[in-house]
């Protein structure tokens, strides 16, 4: 059963442009994460949020921002598109380490 | 700093075999580690973890593992192996950054079992 909901599936989208991925989770956790997938499936984690504060900015480039209304929200914003972005972003709540995962984002940048 | 190390990138066994999947671990405290799944189109799953208590845990799906301090490892095993058990498997170690708590993923062991 899918507690952690992630809009849209899939976009695609030209260079330069900016895109906002949305997540939300029911799950009650205070923590939230989005994570990069790329072509190879490796799994790197970007932001880390506690109850909307940032923990954890891993060395992402700044046109990737987070953004979190309430500790059930996290959202993402990429303000300039590259064609390195293009992955699945996955986004993913947690309470003692047990993660749980959204369907994931898959963008395209062309 | 912590770390998860998965050696195999790929692992192709037979149906019926046993299977075993590396993982190794460096963090300074005591290590709350955990196994995920993530089968072809779909999202990651959670299949067991370890916390403290007995050095082998049970999961989902007939996996287990084994933790291992001496040589900082937690295995993932099954026997016997299932075409259906051919997905990407991740394992993950869970530490504190400010106290809070940091995720850390491994590369991942794509595994393939044969019919």
């Amino acid at each position: 059963e899918t507690a952690v909901f992630q809009t849209p599936n899939y976009h695609v989208t030209q260079v330069g442009n900016e895109v906002s991925f949305n997540c939300k989770q029911t799950l009650g956790h205070d923590t939230m994460y989005w994570y990069k997938q790329d072509s190879k499936k490796l799994l790197k984690i970007m932001f880390s949020y506690n109850n909307k504060q940032l923990i954890v900015n891993e060395t992402v480039p700044r046109r990737f921002s987070p953004q979190s209304s309430d500790k059930a929200h996290l959202n993402l914003r990429i303000k300039s598109v590259e064609p390195e972005d293009s992955a699945v972003y996955l986004c993913a709540s947690s309470r003692r380490g047990e993660v749980f995962f959204g369907k994931g984002t898959r963008l395209t940048v062309v | 700093a912590q770390s998860v190390d998965q050696p195999d990138a790929h692992v192709t066994l037979s149906e019926g075999a046993s299977l075993e999947l590396r993982c190794s671990y460096s963090y300074s405290a005591a290590p709350y580690l955990f196994w995920y799944v993530q089968y072809p189109g779909q999202s990651l799953q959670f299949l067991l973890k370890y916390i403290t208590g007995d050095t082998v845990v049970k999961g989902t799906k007939g996996f287990e593992a084994e933790f291992r301090k001496s040589n900082s490892s937690f295995n993932l095993k099954k026997s016997p192996a299932h075409w259906s058990d051919s997905a990407k498997y991740f394992c993950a170690l869970e530490g504190q950054v400010y106290g809070n708590e940091k995720i850390t993923f491994g590369a991942g062991t794509k595994l393939t079992i044969k019919p």
